[in-house]
């Protein structure tokens, strides 16, 4: 029953360097997400997406992309890593709910810690 | 004025104790609520949805005031597994989910 995984759980990054951090679910879910939580804030959500080959962008997408070329896979690439993206990422998945909205309670991968030097 | 706001804390109580947190939103067109546990450098977890009418699970009650826009999470009989971040959780709508900054709770023997 593996719900969601991320892989890697950590990483240390070169200012510059690129990489991709993965996430796939098998709970069969529409929608998925990636936060990033930084010390003693709330999760700010990067970038959703409601089903294969439909993303969009949340409310700190600057330095990074997404592809969903899947239901189960919704991977976030860093192309220019940079000190501010030291952070811990969590991707997400929800069943769709209502309509077109994303109210249903959302299940967590265990995270990707970054450190970016 | 942030959208959702919670006390950071800590909440240092002793087993046994009653503790009671509350949270408070902006958006007045919020819609669904939520409350989600995180341990130490782990992933949140749901642990209870908020209901207009209110609603418990076990010593878990959480209530939805939205005159006064707050929710609030009581646990009864603290056990030191509660220890734990608590993040208030409110969809706006769409796909706006806010999230809390967390209250940490510290249960001790």
């Amino acid at each position: 029953n593996a719900g969601v995984t991320q892989t890697p759980k950590f990483r240390i990054l070169k200012i510059g360097q690129s990489m991709t951090l993965q996430c796939t679910q098998d709970m069969n879910h529409n929608y998925m997400y990636w936060y990033r939580q930084d010390p003693g804030m709330g999760l700010k959500l990067i970038y959703y997406s409601v089903g294969a080959g439909i993303t969009d962008k949340g409310e700190v997408p600057n330095g990074y992309n997404v592809s969903r070329s899947t239901t189960e896979d919704f991977p976030l690439r860093l192309e220019l890593a940079a000190p501010s993206q030291t952070s811990v990422y969590f991707c997400a998945s929800s069943p769709p709910g209502q309509g077109f909205h994303s109210n249903q309670p959302q299940h967590f991968g265990d995270g990707t810690r970054l450190s970016i030097l | 004025r942030k959208e959702v706001e919670q006390d950071p804390g800590p909440f240092n109580v002793p087993e046994g104790a009653t503790v009671a947190f509350n949270c408070t939103y902006s958006n007045s067109a919020s819609q669904s609520f939520f409350w989600y546990r995180q341990d130490c450098r782990k992933e949140p977890k749901l642990l209870m949805s908020v209901y207009s009418s209110g609603n418990e699970d076990g010593r878990f009650t959480a209530q939805l005031n939205r005159a006064s826009q707050y929710i609030s999470l009581l646990i009864r009989d603290s056990k030191l597994s509660d220890s734990a971040t608590y993040l208030c959780v409110v969809y706006t709508g769409g796909f706006k989910t806010i999230f809390g900054a967390g209250t940490r709770l510290f249960v001790k023997a």
